[in-house]
């Protein structure tokens, strides 16, 4: 099974700041990486997939980049609705998710 | 809109069984591979079982392989999850999920349900 390690744990951004948020394959997966974001109570809401690609509706301020073992969420200015928990998730061979991020306003 | 509504869940003894329902509406159900994802209380998620449309292929996690069995009934739109033998690690919100991608299992979830708490305890 291919492990999914998120780091950190907890990121600390205040408004307006770029977050960046990353996930480590234990081996590769290529681009066959989806990032999904979930707010307290709520289902998980995809935004990212092919690594890179945004869902539809996602604002272009969620970016995502890697390939391989190595990938970066980035969220270039974060506004208040945007503290919540980021989890990726690996389709290259099966599926497997995380552990996840959790952003908290600074 | 693409809606995905979980009934079912609730307290189970250990043990016991119960059914989960997912309604769908706003697509072709018949056309995509449907999931369950479950997420134990202040924890990550977990893949627990894909169907594809034609119930070809399927998958249950090892956690829940010869226990749980997921089903579809593609002429009323509705997922199922039957959960027997329910132990205490089960208790989890359970969400249902749209599965994308050409071959099986599927490749990223969109949408996902609101999710179903199941709770089991004596």
């Amino acid at each position: 099974e291919i492990e999914m390690t998120q780091s950190p744990a907890t990121l600390s951004v205040s408004l307006g700041e770029r977050a960046t948020l990353a996930c480590r394959a234990s081996q590769s997966v290529n681009s066959n990486l989806a990032w999904y974001q979930q707010k307290p109570g709520q289902a998980p809401r995809l935004l990212i997939y092919g690594a890179s690609t945004r869902a539809t509706g996602i604002p272009a301020r969620f970016s995502g980049s890697g390939s391989g073992t190595e990938f970066t969420l980035t969220i270039s200015s974060l506004q208040s609705e945007d503290f919540a928990i980021y989890y990726c998730q690996q389709y290259n061979h099966w599926l497997t998710f995380g552990g996840g991020t959790k952003v908290e306003i600074k | 809109e693409v809606l995905l509504v979980e009934s079912g869940g609730g307290l189970g003894k250990p043990g016991g069984s119960l059914r989960l329902s997912c309604a769908a509406s706003g697509f072709t159900f018949s056309s995509y591979t449907m999931n369950w994802i479950r997420q134990a209380p202040g924890k990550g998620l977990e893949w627990v079982a894909s169907l594809t449309n034609t119930t070809t292929f399927e998958y249950h996690a090892d956690s829940v392989r010869g226990r749980f069995t997921i089903s579809r009934d593609n002429a009323k739109n509705i997922l199922y999850l039957d959960m027997t033998d329910l132990r205490a690690e089960d208790t989890a919100v359970y969400y249902c999920a749209r599965g994308f991608g050409d071959l099986f299992p599927p490749n990223w979830f969109d949408p996902w349900g609101q999710g179903t708490l199941v709770t089991v305890s004596s």
